[in-house]
């Protein structure tokens, strides 16, 4: 089964720096990976995802992520972040489980951004 | 464009008490999943649905159960609650293309006293 590490529970930055979430997958397979974003008190929305096309893929909000396959990494990224970039950003890899392709979470990063 | 929605938003039980969380989609879609979100846990899958009328054990099932009776809903059953069962509850959604990703609702915050 896929497992998902996301290196670093809290991850703070000052705005205007670079961001990165550090994502890694389990499989050689490679499988469909996600990035998700949790602002407070909501639900979970989809920031990017790659389905085995370009390896590194854009999301919304300026964020983009790079699929590794020797790395088995595909790590979130943003060149400057904004103080609404404050979050908890989770880490998905599909799985087959029980017949059917499910996604596996990771335990998610909070993300402080300070002025 | 409701999307997914759950019901109720917050809730405080007592040990031993029974509810049901509902979660509704207006998507038409196939798939329903239950998951529970603890700190430093991520999100951990509870039980799924593949249709109407089938459910599934995810990770965790133990002290839950689900019904899907209508393709639209997908109930999640705490029959004798535990402090253990504290958490925030989500529910998505998605066509079964897991390529697509899940449509998640904004979630059940759940504390049992």
């Amino acid at each position: 089964a896929q497992s998902v590490t996301q290196l670093g529970s809290h991850v703070s930055v000052s705005e205007g720096a670079l961001v990165l979430l550090r994502c890694n997958y389990s499989s050689s397979v490679p499988p469909y990976l996600f990035w998700y974003v949790q602002y407070p008190n909501q639900g979970l929305q989809l920031l990017l995802k790659y389905t085995s096309a370009a390896t590194l893929v854009k999301g919304i909000n300026g964020f983009e992520a790079e699929f590794k396959k020797s790395e088995t990494s595909f790590h979130l990224t943003k060149p400057s972040a904004h103080m609404s970039d404050a979050a908890e950003y989770f880490c998905a890899v599909s799985d087959r489980l029980g017949g059917y392709n499910k996604l596996i979470f990771g335990a998610g990063t909070r993300l402080a951004v300070h002025p | 464009n409701a999307g997914v929605t759950q019901t109720p938003k917050f809730r405080v039980l007592k040990t031993g008490q029974s509810m049901t969380l509902l979660c509704a989609q207006d998507m038409n879609h196939e798939y329903m999943y239950w998951y529970r979100q603890d700190p430093g846990m991520g999100l951990r899958l509870i039980h799924y649905s593949v249709g109407e009328g089938t459910t599934a054990k995810g990770e965790v099932p133990d002290g839950y159960n689900v019904s899907r009776l209508k393709k639209q809903n997908f109930l999640l059953g705490l029959e004798s609650a535990a402090p253990s069962q504290t958490s925030v509850y989500f529910c998505a959604s998605n066509n079964g293309g897991v390529a697509y990703g899940y449509t998640f609702g904004s979630g059940t915050r759940l504390t049992v006293v």
